[in-house]
């Protein structure tokens, strides 16, 4: 079973719609993410969070909200959808503590989202 | 943050090594420096990271220079499994958040 599970892989919906992508994790990271992917161009930062209480804004936020209900739980809401948010979403995890090297981002297997 | 510049594209053959650099002139005293491997509609793979000079593992070295303005990632005897979007990201273990920039397209031909 994957480290970091995201749900739904694939979903079609409309404009206007409210939609969640679920991620949870196994790994007992404290810090989520979530990323967003568009055709060609690299990941852009929505949302993290480096503890349950702990919520922050990314590069892109606008349109997206995010709900950590537990350690292992990270979740991205569009609460009225639009085409261009039509992309490759990606959660990822990881753990640090103390001093010296950042720790690794561990993806989830990525959530495809099309608003027509 | 630091931002990091990389080529769009490269081009190679399997069996060749492929070196690929990422330029990071504002890199701060505290940065690391860390390179991730990303295919279709897969999320990022960590390859490696380092601070300074050499570090190697099982799949590829990373080379950074003194002024640790720019580093390099080289892959030694690319295969066709290498074709993939290499990502730069420079951050401190304080960081807030981790930004991807385009990354480079790395193209392994037989």
């Amino acid at each position: 079973d994957a480290d970091v599970t995201q749900t739904p892989r694939n979903r079609i919906t409309k404009t206007g719609k409210r939609i969640m992508l679920e991620c949870s994790q196994t790994k007992g990271h404290d810090r989520m993410y979530w990323y967003r992917q568009d055709p060609g161009l690299g990941l852009r930062l929505i949302y993290y969070s480096f503890d349950v209480k702990d919520i922050n804004k990314g590069e892109i936020s606008d349109g997206y909200s995010v709900s950590r209900q537990a350690q292992a739980k990270f979740s991205l809401s569009l609460e009225s959808a639009i085409p261009n948010q039509t992309a490759l979403y990606f959660c990822a995890t990881s753990d640090i503590t103390g001093t010296g090297p950042t720790g690794e981002l561990f993806f989830g297997e990525g959530s495809r989202l099309t608003v027509l | 943050l630091a931002k990091t510049t990389q080529p769009i594209s490269m081009d190679s053959y399997e069996g060749q090594e492929v070196n690929i650099t990422c330029s990071h002139n504002n890199i701060a005293t505290n940065d690391y420096i860390t390179w991730y491997q990303q295919f279709p509609s897969q999320g990022p793979r960590f390859i490696i990271q380092g601070y300074k000079t050499k570090v190697t593992n099982e799949v590829a070295s990373l080379f950074i220079p003194a002024d640790r303005k720019s580093s390099t990632l080289s892959l030694p005897r690319v295969s066709l499994s290498d074709t993939a979007v290499y990502y730069c990201l420079v951050g401190d273990v304080s960081f807030q958040k981790l930004v991807f920039g385009t990354g480079t397209r790395l193209l392994v031909s037989p």
